[in-house]
């Protein structure tokens, strides 16, 4: 299986630091991917995760631990147009080469 | 940057009726793209690979009578909903990926969307 969890909901104020965890269970993939994606739209790429350890792009940071099976996404110094929903997706590669979406986290943040 | 497009981004059809929607990788030429379902404050879901050239591969659950694939080109794949019902109202999202190898240089590109409401 590759269960991929994600908490449903989160609050967070403007100017604050927050994570997005993200927990799965599978035999294997390339790589994990988060996304944001405001209501209506396409998700955008955000961060691309092979190996382990944090990789920090200006306020946003993810992180990938392929031994406790667990990955963040860190926002820091949040702003009001943050609040979208946040995914993070298991790349399988190999043959099939697809993307397996968490369930999603829905960000708001409050003023 | 790589650019996909969804055609129409919305639709509006009766019931028993059967919708297209296509989705094209612009500047860069795609022998896979993937189509997604999502409904309202869900994560999106893989409904089926579509590969040129060949038959697309569906995820477990998807009818492919119902959700017909055609990958007619290295740049064009449609998605065609058969005699819909108004249990296929979604936002369905297509995407291409270039993969680059282990590599930063991976990634998948999403199309806009097409939001389906049937009546």
């Amino acid at each position: 299986g590759q269960n991929i969890d994600q908490p449903t909901e989160m609050t967070a104020t403007e100017g604050a630091i927050v994570q997005i965890n993200c927990t799965y269970q599978t035999s294997g993939f390339n790589g994990l991917f988060w996304y944001q994606q405001h209501a209506g739209e396409a998700p955008t790429f955000l961060s691309y995760n092979v190996l382990d350890g944090l990789e920090e792009k200006g306020r946003f940071s993810s992180f990938l631990s392929r031994s406790k099976g667990y990955s963040y996404l860190l926002l820091k110094e949040l702003q009001m147009k943050d609040s979208a929903s946040y995914l993070c997706a298991l790349h399988r590669g190999g043959a099939t080469n697809k993307l397996i979406f968490g369930t999603g986290t829905l960000l708001a943040v409050q003023p | 940057g790589a650019v996909v497009s969804q055609h129409p981004s919305r639709v509006i059809c009766k019931s028993g009726t059967s919708v297209k929607i296509e989705c094209r990788s612009l500047d860069f030429q795609a022998t896979t793209m993937f189509w997604y379902r999502q409904f309202p404050k869900q994560s999106l879901m893989l409904m089926a690979t579509s590969n040129e050239g060949s038959k697309a591969t569906y995820e477990q659950g998807v009818e492919k009578d119902k959700f017909l694939i055609n990958h007619a080109s290295l740049t064009l794949s449609t998605l065609t909903v058969t005699s819909a019902h108004p249990e296929d109202s979604s936002f369905y999202i297509c995407s291409a990926p270039t993969w680059g190898g282990a590599g930063v240089s991976d990634t998948q590109y999403f199309g806009p969307g097409t939001r389906l409401t049937v009546l």
